[in-house]
Formats: structure tokens, sequence, C-alpha cells
């Protein structure tokens, strides 16, 4: 099956700078690579998605970046703020009727 | 329901009781998911429902944990003999459809087991 590797574990950045968490998937059949944002004490929450015929994704703060032939992808938020600060995890899927696999998380701390 | 809610909240249970955890999804979403998440260890798939059946049961790590789904709606995840690895944050999700891959998830059910 699936496996979805994702570093670092944890990420401590000061507050205006950019941090990158980085994934690696083993399936290459996976076409679907969502990312989720888990604030402490709430369920994770989708921030953005990208599929494999699209090679990077932005939406304000945020992009995706894919790469299908090293069978990365990574999560890119620039201007970072304190309230960017929560666990993300990355997770990969075949698409269709498919359960999604997650990476372990990284713990992004934003200091002001 | 506006989103997709979870109860208890938090579980306090002792070592081989039986647990009932329940989910509420979305209001309109087909699909229903179960997941589990140990510190340290991100999210692990349990069962997946398309309305009232479970095609999807791959996750469920024992014998002691079953789940049902009931008029394609509520959701109820039952742990027996309860162990202390138990411990652990129970995730519930939903989507629209099976073949929809945006999962709304719930706060979860914090499962304590002394």
């Amino acid at each position: 099956g699936e496996n979805v590797e994702q570093h670092p574990s944890t990420l401590s950045v000061q507050e205006g700078d950019s941090a990158v968490i980085k994934c690696t998937y083993s399936d290459s059949a996976s076409n679907y690579f969502p990312w989720y944002k888990q604030e402490l004490g709430k369920g994770p929450q989708l921030i953005i998605d990208i599929r494999s015929n699209v090679g990077e994704k932005k939406d304000q703060r945020i992009a995706v970046t894919l790469n299908k032939t090293a069978k990365h992808f990574s999560l890119h938020i620039t201007e970072t703020q304190p309230e960017d600060s929560a666990v993300y995890f990355c997770a990969a899927s075949i698409g269709g009727y498919s359960t999604l696999t997650f990476g372990k998380g990284t713990m992004l701390l934003v200091s002001p | 329901g506006a989103g997709v809610s979870q109860s208890p909240s938090n579980k306090v249970t002792e070592k081989g009781k039986d647990v009932e955890l329940r989910c509420d999804p979305i209001s309109g979403h087909t699909a229903l998911y179960w997941y589990r998440q140990s510190l340290g260890q991100g999210l692990e798939f349990l069962i997946y429902f398309q309305g009232n059946s479970a095609p999807d049961k791959s996750g469920l790590p024992s014998d002691r944990f079953s789940a049902e789904r009931t008029g394609g709606s509520v959701s109820t995840l039952t742990i027996q003999r309860t162990q202390q690895e138990d411990s652990a944050v129970y995730l519930c999700a939903s989507s629209l459809s099976g073949t929809d891959e945006k999962l709304f998830f719930g706060s979860g059910t914090q499962l304590s087991v002394l």
C-alpha cells in the first residue's frame, strides 16, 4: 500500500519567514495530494490540495508543488504569522474511491 | 448540521470496559470515515462507510473494534475490552460522496484507557 513520509517533524520560524514542509510517497498511482492543518483541540482542516496533472497551486500565502517523477510534494507558507502555528499533515491517494494515507505531521511554531 | 459532530469529546475508561464513540456527519454527506490519531503517529485509517455499508474495514486493528452506520447518517465506533494501547484521539470525517476526496473532520474523541 501507499506510504507517505513527512519532514520535518517540527519546524520553528520567526514571524514573516517562509516555511517549507516536504512529503514523499511510494505509490506512483497516487494522483491526489491534500494538505490539512490541525489546530490544538480541533480536527484537521483541508487548506490546499493538488492533483497530479498540475505542478503547482497557490492560494494567497500558501502554495503546494508536486514532482511526480521524484514522487514528492511540498507545502510552502510565506510571510508566516503566529496563527499559522499548528500541525500540518500531508496525504496521498489514488483518487476515485480511495482512502487517504497521511504523513505523521509537522508541528509548525511561528514566533512573534 | 454545520459540521461533523463527535461525542463524547473526552472519554476516560478502565481497561477491559467497552466504549462507544459517536459521529454525526455533515447532512447530505454519504461517505464517512473513522481515523485514529496517536501521539506522533499521524492519522491511521480505521474504516470507511458509503451509505450504511462498509466497503473498507481494512484498518480496524483487531476484532475488538467494530463500527456501524444506520440510516446513512450517524455512525458508532465500538471498542470492546479496551486496552491501554487503545488510548488515542478518534477522528471522524465525512465527504459528499465516496469519490469526493475532500474530507471534513470532527474535533475527535480523546479516549484514555486507565
